[in-house]
């Protein structure tokens, strides 16, 4: 149990344009979903919180109109990045909470999307 | 005060040895901390976790020592294999409320055969 994919995990991109990742919790419900930003060699950078039905809440410095995060339901969170720039590029990971019977904050990461902007 | 400081940047350790990896942290609200295994490319994978009511948690050939006056805990790999090879983070988090992982900064574990 406690499967969380990602789509796509990779994708290249032209500057200017958007890009939308989606993160699907497989096999539980989950009741949170978070978003990363991971640079090479880095540690995992927090960019927002999201849970179903509810406005995301963004960390500080995180530009909440350029990455827009949707999360329509207990199993699927989407990220857009909109208007992309090389500086974007990056390895976005998402992760879900909420798995019945373990604590409520344990997160199960996805296998991460690597984001190209040319 | 949300920081968590983890130690060494990278480490390598010869196969059959013990690897250890330490964190510090500086909030006494976190009440869950969290090992998290990273190979390239992948998102990480949760290894072993502890609550701060216990003082060692083992699974495996992992075991997570916690010192909570010290405000410290630590990753044993005992029998390191190659296949550890991996980025390691440590975490704490709050069991209530937003839930937020802070993450150390990583250990970049190399197991010599």
């Amino acid at each position: 149990g406690a499967v969380v994919s990602q789509h796509p995990s990779w994708v290249i991109c032209k500057s200017g344009t958007s890009v939308k990742i989606e993160c699907r919790s497989l096999d539980f419900q989950a009741t949170t979903m978070f978003w990363y930003r991971q640079f090479p060699k880095q540690s995992l950078m927090l960019m927002a919180t999201s849970n179903e039905g509810s406005k995301a809440t963004y960390e500080q410095g995180v530009e909440k109109d350029k990455f827009l995060i949707n999360h329509a339901s207990l199993t699927l969170s989407t990220l857009t990045v909109t208007s992309a720039h090389p500086e974007d590029s990056s390895f976005y990971i998402c992760s879900a909470a909420g798995l019945a019977g373990r604590p409520y904050n344990e997160q199960f990461f996805g296998p991460g999307t690597r984001l190209t902007v040319l | 005060q949300q920081q968590v400081k983890q130690s060494p940047q990278s480490l390598i350790v010869q196969k059959g040895g013990i690897s250890i990896i330490n964190c510090a942290y500086e909030n006494t609200a976190f009440d869950y901390f969290p090992w998290y295994q990273q190979f390239p490319g992948k998102g990480p994978a949760l290894l072993i976790a502890i609550r701060p009511d216990v003082s060692e948690k083992k699974e495996g050939r992992f075991t997570i020592s916690f010192n909570k006056s010290a405000k410290q805990f630590s990753l044993h790999i005992m029998d390191s294999q190659p296949g550890d090879s991996a980025t390691y983070f440590c975490a704490a988090s709050r069991i209530q409320g937003a839930q937020k992982l802070v993450f150390g900064q990583g250990t970049r574990l190399t197991i010599n055969p």
